[in-house]
């Protein structure tokens, strides 16, 4: 069965500086891959996705991510952090052949605190 | 456009009390989601449902919980006789569908439970 780790419960950068999340998956196909935000008291919602094509993907508020198929990984990124990016990301992967497209299984979350 | 409503917000119970939680997926999307949240296990998936009909329902933690989805648009997750531990988060997704869906699920705001 799938799986995903999220190494780090909590990140904490300065303002400017470089965010880097990480998430290892394991799964027995090629997965969809996602990263999700979660900002207090509210649903997640989709960062970006990786599906087929080009591994590197971009999303919104100038993330991006990395499916790098020898790693099994799919780390977040950003390069320079801003107080509004304080919030809880989820990577999630989803294996088409056991669970379907939208089964999807999430890590444990990762914590982002910027500070000034 | 209205996105996935969820009702009651917040919903404090005594155990041994029925809950009911509710869920109007998105118009047009035929997968529907319950996932429950809580710090120990994170995101975990209950239950989904694809054109009403229910999927997976092996997250389902026992047989105190139960979900329907009589039409498209309304869903609920029963919780009888509810218990302290299951104090969480309920979040219901919905996508609009497994054909050619890449997994992006649209979350509800949660239902936040506290049994006492």
């Amino acid at each position: 069965a799938q799986s995903v780790t999220q190494l780090g419960s909590h990140v904490s950068v300065s303002e400017g500086a470089l965010v880097l999340l990480r998430c290892n998956y394991s799964s027995s196909v090629p997965p969809y891959l996602f990263w999700y935000v979660q900002y207090p008291n509210q649903g997640l919602q989709l960062l970006l996705k990786y599906t087929t094509g080009a591994t590197l993907v971009k999303g919104i508020n100038g993330f991006e991510a990395e499916f790098k198929k020898s790693e099994t990984s799919f780390h977040l990124t950003k390069p320079s952090a801003h107080m509004s990016d304080a919030a809880e990301y989820f990577c999630a992967v989803s294996d088409p052949l056991s669970g379907g497209y939208n089964k999807l299984i999430f890590g444990a979350g990762t914590r982002l605190a910027v500070h000034p | 456009d209205a996105g996935v409503i969820q009702s009651p917000r917040h919903e404090v119970t005594e155990m041994g009390q029925e809950v009911t939680l509710r869920c109007k997926p998105i118009s047009g999307h035929n997968s529907l989601f319950w996932y429950r949240q809580t710090m120990m296990r994170g995101l975990e998936l209950l239950i989904y449902f694809n054109n009403n009909v229910p999927i997976d329902d092996s997250g389902m933690p026992e047989d105190r919980f139960s979900a329907k989805m009589p039409n498209a648009s309304f869903s609920t997750l029963k919780i009888q006789p509810s218990e302290p531990r299951d104090s969480a988060v309920y979040f219901c997704a919905s996508s609009p569908g497994t054909g050619g869906s890449t997994g992006e699920l649209f979350f509800g705001e949660g239902s936040r439970l506290t049994v006492l």
